[in-house]
């Protein structure tokens, strides 16, 4: 099966500027995440949809960062204004089922974000 | 809430030599315990799971953890490594009450030749 695509693979803007990056989840999965990973440190979680809702986005910092999953298949991650602190990987992960489950969470290569 | 603490930020090892990642998490409910793999410029992959039954739990790549409990620990382990092994290695858990992962801060291995 076909995994998580995530694009763009790199992507270098200046602060201030505004950026999206786009995921295709697992064809079937309902579950999506979108992780940040600082340089050095593990996967934090930002958002979390079930299908096309918001099942936990408390740590989304969302005066700068958006996110959506219409129609509860590919979704888009945005920034706006980009900050020096925002560079980091971006990763997109999905699983099979709904909330609870503990199945495991498929992860795309992800987004390289620098911020100059 | 959860918590992991890795250790280890960094883990040199010769090939064919054993290694064991160390992993200690903290949870105030049922656990679900994760070790993923990162290679370089690549997202992570699963290498095993624990959320119940055996404590020994067996992966890929040869790859083995053992759940603790009373330790509270679910360290990662493998007998002999190889330069391929060579990777960045995060702990991760979840609970019953929740399908969020929280990730430890990473244990780079180093397999040298």
């Amino acid at each position: 099966e076909a995994g998580v695509a995530q694009s763009p693979r790199y992507k270098i803007i200046e602060k201030r500027q505004s950026v999206a990056f786009w995921c295709n989840p697992i064809s079937g999965h309902a579950t999506l995440y979108w992780y940040q990973q600082i340089l050095g440190q593990g996967p934090k979680l930002l958002i979390q949809f079930q299908n096309n809702g918001v099942v936990d986005d408390s740590q989304l910092p969302k005066d700068r960062f958006s996110a959506e999953r219409l129609k509860g298949v590919d979704s888009t991650l945005k920034i706006q204004p980009a900050k020096l602190e925002d560079s980091a990987v971006y990763l997109c992960a999905s699983s099979p089922v709904g909330s609870y489950s503990n199945q495991p969470q498929h992860f795309g290569d992800g987004t390289r974000l620098s911020i100059l | 809430a959860q918590s992991v603490t890795q250790l280890d930020s960094q883990v040199p090892v010769f090939e064919e030599a054993p290694v064991e990642l160390r992993c200690n998490y903290s949870s105030s409910v049922s656990v679900y315990l994760f070790w993923y793999v990162q290679y370089p410029n690549q997202g992570l992959q699963l290498l095993l799971k624990y959320l119940s039954g055996s404590t020994l739990v067996k992966g890929i790549n040869g790859f083995e953890a053992e759940f603790n409990k009373s330790q509270t620990s679910f360290h990662l382990r493998k007998p002999s490594v190889h330069i391929s092994d060579t990777a960045e290695y995060f702990c991760a858990v979840s609970g019953s009450n929740t399908d969020k992962l929280i990730f430890g801060t990473g244990t780079r291995l180093q397999v040298f030749p």
